[in-house]
């Protein structure tokens, strides 16, 4: 079944506690995308990366880190997180041909809260 | 400064009218944009890309316009159902800061369909 996994699926954490938020798809794509939801702001986009080892930052990049060593898997990093940083964080992966990113497929989601 | 606005937080129809989803834009000019669908708590799932040579696309009671002189897309439900109750979003392209393609998306309109 094509599916986008993320782990964990709820995560309570404190301020300070490195954390990291695992992505993995099994589509073969090579557009994946991080985003955070958040009441009022919607979805915004975190990182992004177009293929393996090429990474770029989205709107909102401050205080996250990622990595793209292989093309299944773009995992997100929380260095140091603060309590700003408690939102639900959602995965996602394309292809991408031509200049166009289809359609994203979304994983489950992480509901991520920093005390 | 770069805006999606999609026109309302909430939109209520009666059931079996037609829901008209708006999506308005300011300095972007996408490529393309597309129409998702999201239920609570639930990552987006994708319904409809539509082409800047586009000025419609249809799937099944769903129909996209995009209008790119007036930069705005809109959304239409016909025969809308109860179960068409949800927030839809709306996402176009743009450059991100190293060059490559991103894709932004609006707030939402939460459509509830009342029986």
């Amino acid at each position: 079944e094509a599916q986008v996994t993320q782990n964990p699926r709820y995560l309570i954490t404190v301020t300070g506690k490195k954390l990291t938020v695992t992505c993995s798809q099994n589509m073969n794509h090579e557009y994946m995308s991080w985003y955070r939801q958040d009441p009022g702001l919607g979805l915004r986009q975190i990182y992004y990366s177009m293929n393996v080892e090429v990474t770029d930052k989205g709107d909102v990049p401050e205080g996250y880190k990622v990595s793209r060593k292989e093309k299944r898997n773009f995992p997100l990093i929380l260095e140091s997180p603060s309590p700003n940083q408690t939102s639900l964080y959602f995965c996602a992966s394309s292809t991408r041909t031509s200049g166009v990113t289809y359609e994203q497929y979304f994983g489950p989601g992480t509901r991520l809260t920093v005390t | 400064s770069q805006k999606i606005e999609q026109n309302s937080e909430a939109l209520n129809i009666q059931e079996g009218k037609t829901a008209t989803l708006t999506c308005n834009y300011t300095n972007y000019s996408p490529a393309y944009l597309q129409w998702y669908r999201q239920d609570p708590g639930r990552g987006p799932v994708f319904l409809l890309l539509i082409r800047e040579n586009e000025k419609e696309k249809r799937k099944e009671r769903l129909k996209v316009t995009f209008d790119t002189t007036l930069k705005q897309s809109l959304f239409h439900i016909t025969a809308s159902q109860p179960a068409d109750s949800a927030t839809y979003l709306c996402a176009l392209d743009s450059a991100g800061s190293g060059g490559y393609q991103k894709v932004t998306f609006g707030t939402g309109t939460k459509l509830q369909v009342i029986p």
